[in-house]
């Protein structure tokens, strides 16, 4: 069956701390892997696609990579700003709608 | 743009009763999924359209739930009758990918918070 899971479930990082957070994935062929960003009270924001390993993707204080079984989003020098909950989702080969999400790390930045 | 638009944002209903969520995608955008966010099984697509078509339903939990978009502005997301385990977040999204996957670039709604008492 396939599976995603995330990890830590929480993460509290000191201002300026940098980290990574962890997207675990077994997927019948990966199509696409998908980072998003959850506010309190709102919808996910879209961050990232990654396809293939190796590939690796940059917004701001934000870079996710993946590999063959994981993709990691790190995260360098957070700001109070970067807390949210992170998504990460697969999309597998084996059907259109088969798009699997984790249950997220919640990060909290301390200033 | 303002942004893909979700009423109500809040809806308390007793169990039994008709309940239906509204959506406004972005304007142009070919795709609109709906999703539900619960914290024992976190967020599920439930249905996806592509120019107004239905093109998989195959994550709607049950025949109490259907889904319509009479047109490319507007969608709705019934559950007749409710029961209190579909209580939850209800996301509408939509998307216009300028390449690769329909799920690039989704722009997601502020989302319905659904109590069935």
């Amino acid at each position: 069956e396939d599976q995603v899971t995330q990890s830590p479930e929480a993460l509290r990082l000191q201002e300026g701390e940098s980290s990574s957070l962890n997207c675990s994935y077994t997927v019948s062929g990966l199509r696409g892997l998908f980072w998003y960003r959850q506010d309190p009270g709102k919808g996910p924001e879209f961050l990232f696609t990654l396809y293939s390993a190796g590939e690796e993707k940059e917004k701001e204080r934000l870079k996710a990579t993946l590999t063959k079984k994981e993709s990691f989003l790190h995260i360098t020098a957070p700001k109070p700003e970067d807390s949210a909950t992170y998504l990460c989702a697969v999309l597998d080969q084996t059907g259109a709608n088969n798009l699997f999400f984790g249950t997220g790390t919640r990060l909290t930045v301390i200033p | 743009d303002a942004g893909v638009i979700q009423s109500p944002r809040h809806e308390v209903t007793e169990m039994g009763q008709e309940v239906t969520l509204r959506c406004k995608p972005i304007s142009g955008h070919d795709y609109l999924f709906w999703y539900r966010q619960t914290m024992m099984r976190g967020l599920e697509l439930l249905i996806y359209f592509n120019n107004n078509v239905p093109i998989d339903d195959s994550g709607m939990p049950e025949d109490r739930f259907s889904a319509k978009m009479p047109n490319a502005s507007f969608s709705t997301l019934k559950i007749q009758p409710s029961e209190p385990r579909d209580s939850a977040v209800y996301f509408c999204a939509s998307s216009l990918p300028t390449s690769g996957w329909r799920y690039n670039e989704q722009f997601f709604g502020p989302g319905t918070r659904l109590t069935v008492l």
